[in-house]
C-alpha cells in the first residue's frame, strides 16, 4: 500500500511569506497527526485530526499556523507569515484506530 | 510537564560492538513506549513498542528494549551493530488517554566499518 506522502520535500521561503505543506495519509486512516522538529531538537506534536475534525491542537505554536483536513482526506498546514524560528522538519503521520503510526518523509522548511 | 530524555546525543561504534541507548520518561501514569528509527533520507520507522505484558520487547533488525517501570526507563539494545544501523533513534511515549506521542531529542548512531 502507498505510505504517507508529504510535499514538498523541501521548501525555502523568505521571512514574511506564506507556505503550505501537504500531507496525504494512507487511505482509510482516520487519524492524521502533524509533528515538527526544530533545529535538531525533539520532535514535537502539533495537532491531531480524526477525519476532518481537530481532536487535539494543543501543540500548535501560535495563530500563524493553520491546519485543515478537507473531507477527512489530505491535510494542509499553512504558515502565514513565516518567521525564522519556523524552520525545521514537519512530519505527518496517520493511523487506524488502535494501531501505530506511519510517518511520512517530512518537509524540510527553511525560512531565510 | 511530561518529558522524555535520551542521554546520548551522538554515539560512535565499530561494527560488531554492542549497543545500548538510554531512554527515561517523567510521567508516572500508564504509558505506551516506542522506539523509532530514521535512516538517512528516509522516514521515521517503528523499531518496537511496548504496551503491556513482557517488559522485554523484541523488534525488527535484532533490536530489543526493556521496560523497567521502577526506573521509568525503556532502553534500546542490540548485541552486535552493523554499518547499516547508522541512523537516528528516537524514544517516544504515549500517555493513556492521549493520542499524541512525546519524543526524546534523538540519538545519532554512527557505526564505523
Amino acid at each position: 500500500e502507498a505510505g504517507v506522502t508529504q510535499f514538498p520535500s523541501h521548501s525555502v521561503i523568505e521571512k514574511g511569506q506564506t507556505v503550505t505543506l501537504r500531507c496525504d495519509p494512507i487511505s482509510g486512516h482516520d487519524n492524521l497527526y502533524w509533528y515538527r522538529r526544530v533545529m535538531g531538537k525533539e520532535i514535537k506534536f502539533l495537532l491531531h485530526f480524526v477525519k476532518e475534525s481537530k481532536q487535539d491542537e494543543s501543540g500548535m505554536p501560535n495563530n500563524r499556523f493553520l491546519a485543515e483536513r478537507t473531507g477527512g482526506t489530505y491535510s494542509t498546514l499553512k504558515v502565514q507569515p513565516a518567521e525564522l524560528e519556523d524552520s525545521g522538519v514537519y512530519f505527518c503521520a496517520s493511523s487506524e484506530e488502535g494501531h501505530g503510526y506511519t510517518f511520512g518523509s517530512g518537509t524540510r522548511l527553511t525560512v531565510v | 510537564a511530561q518529558s522524555v530524555s535520551q542521554h546520548n546525543h551522538h554515539v560512535i561504534l565499530s561494527e560488531a560492538a554492542s549497543l545500548e541507548l538510554g531512554c527515561n520518561y517523567s510521567y508516572g501514569g500508564t504509558v505506551n513506549l516506542f522506539w523509532y528509527v530514521q535512516y538517512p533520507g528516509q522516514h521515521l520507522q517503528l523499531l518496537l513498542k511496548y504496551f503491556s505484558g513482557d517488559p522485554l520487547v523484541k523488534g525488527i533488525k535484532g533490536f530489543e528494549a526493556e521496560f523497567i517501570k521502577s526506573k521509568f526507563s525503556f532502553n534500546l539494545r542490540k548485541p552486535s551493530v552493523q554499518w547499516s544501523d547508522t541512523a537516528e533513534y528516537f524514544c517516544a511515549v504515549k500517555r493513556t488517554g492521549r493520542r499524541a506521542l512525546t519524543f526524546g531529542s534523538g540519538t545519532r548512531l554512527q557505526v564505523q566499518p
